[in-house]
């Protein structure tokens, strides 16, 4: 069974989209996370989640909007697409600080 | 905030090698994780160490907290050890990991 999962894996879409990312853990975690990996393999920290609360958002524009609908899940939802916006998208799980990751969901903006 | 040095950049490795990576950081911190991303993309958690030594078939690692540094030890690599390894630290709790810019290593046959 898949600790950390993403769906979809990849995402292809036009500017201008709106588009979701879903992510489900099953190992129990209390903390749920959404990081960026760019084209460079940098990886950023973008939301935090504890209990379905947000208790860290970084600098991300407020097209990107993170929802928790109970502590195994933790979605993220992008409005109006850009180029930019181009990426790898981390899901990660967290306990006592030990940090697990999904598989990534690639997302091609054209 | 944090920052976090990996080195080497790259490296490129007979198999059978051995090699040593170091990730250096500037402040206290109370979590520390490695990590390889294989070449298909995935992030593989290798060592939870925020302190001390530990070993996993051919790795291993050592967290020194107090000159702020760590190491990740590879021996006798293998093709499969190629992709970057990251290195990311933080404080304890809920805070997140600050992740290095990682060393991208290539084993070959």
């Amino acid at each position: 069974d898949t600790a950390v999962s993403q769906t979809p894996k990849y995402l292809v879409t036009q500017m201008g989209n709106d588009k979701s990312i879903k992510c489900e853990q099953n190992l129990g975690h209390d903390t749920m996370y959404w990081y960026k990996q760019d084209s460079k393999k940098f990886l950023k920290i973008m939301f935090s989640y504890n209990n379905k609360e947000l208790i860290i958002n970084e600098t991300v524009p407020n097209r990107f909007s993170p929802k928790s609908p109970d502590k195994a899940h933790l979605n993220l939802h992008i409005n109006s697409l850009e180029l930019g916006d181009s990426a790898v998208y981390f899901c990660a799980s967290s306990h006592a600080g030990e940090l697990f990751f999904g598989e990534g969901s690639r997302l091609t903006v054209l | 905030g944090i920052q976090v040095e990996q080195s080497p950049p790259d490296l490129i490795l007979q198999e059978g090698a051995n090699s040593t990576l170091r990730c250096n950081f500037s402040d206290s911190v109370n979590n520390l994780q490695w990590f390889h991303q294989n070449p298909w993309g995935q992030l593989i958690n290798l060592f939870y160490i925020p302190s001390g030594t530990k070993q996993n078939g051919r790795l291993s690692a050592t967290t020194v907290a107090t000159e702020r540094y760590s190491l990740l030890y590879i021996s006798s690599s293998q093709t499969t050890d190629s992709g970057v390894y990251f290195c990311a630290v933080g404080p304890a709790g809920y805070s997140t990991l600050t992740f290095g810019k990682g060393t991208m290593l290539l084993v070959s046959p």
